[in-house]
């Protein structure tokens, strides 16, 4: 049981590039969720989604994409990478009717 | 829209020394988790409180709900350097999106 895992660990980007971040859960967990986490700073949740095929927005979506076509995967997609999203994105999920939330380790971006 | 405030933000001290961090929300929570998080690794949670007044245990760690259900302060008798970490506080108010507190960031000396 591996829980949450997040690839890749680091990334370092340019101004305009776009990449995309994974995240797989193996709990069988139906919400699963994107945060990022600005030195210094506590959680800002980026995108959210309550099963396969459902997403919503969290409080700073913009320049973010995400889709989730299986239960396990919830990838988080940046498009024309801007140095505003350098920060370290932290993945997590949780089971229905349950507040715990498990984290992955987490992905340091640099947007240079 | 709700918001969290830590404080202290930064909090150093020698090992054996007590401290408080305080959590208060601008609105009643819904349930209010405490997560701690180490260098490096994602956040982990260490209780829920759901009802007002509560106070709940964790071997040195002593986690109290505020009557109004508006604030929380998390207690560490003896601090060790194992304790060092950043301290969250979380609420989801009744929904699925969760928000956290700015964060009390705790160094223990040995």
């Amino acid at each position: 049981n591996a829980g949450v895992t997040q690839t890749p660990k680091f990334r370092i980007l340019k101004i305009g590039q776009s990449m995309t971040l994974q995240c797989t859960q193996d709990m069988n967990h139906n919400y699963m969720y994107w945060y990022r986490q600005d030195p210094g700073m506590g959680l800002k949740l980026i995108y959210y989604s309550v099963g396969a095929g459902i997403t919503d927005k969290g409080e700073v979506p913009n320049g973010y994409n995400v889709s989730r076509s299986t239960t396990e995967d919830f990838p988080l997609r940046l498009e024309l990478a801007a140095p505003s999203q350098t920060s370290v994105y932290f993945c997590a999920s949780k089971k229905q009717g349950a507040n715990e939330q498990f984290f992955g380790p987490g992905t340091r971006l640099t947007v240079l | 829209t709700q918001l969290l405030e830590q404080s202290p933000q930064f909090l150093s001290i020698q090992e054996g020394e007590n401290l408080t961090v305080y959590c208060n929300s601008s609105s009643v929570f819904s349930s209010l988790q405490w997560y701690r998080q180490e260098p490096g690794e994602g956040p982990v949670l260490l209780v829920t409180v759901v009802t007002g007044g509560e106070v709940k245990k964790l071997k040195r760690l002593t986690f109290q709900f505020g009557d109004a259900r508006k604030d929380s302060s998390l207690h560490i008798t003896a601090a060790q350097p194992g304790d060092t970490g950043l301290y969250l506080c979380a609420d989801n108010s009744g929904t699925y999106k969760y928000i956290f507190g700015t964060g009390t960031r705790l160094k223990v000396l040995a």
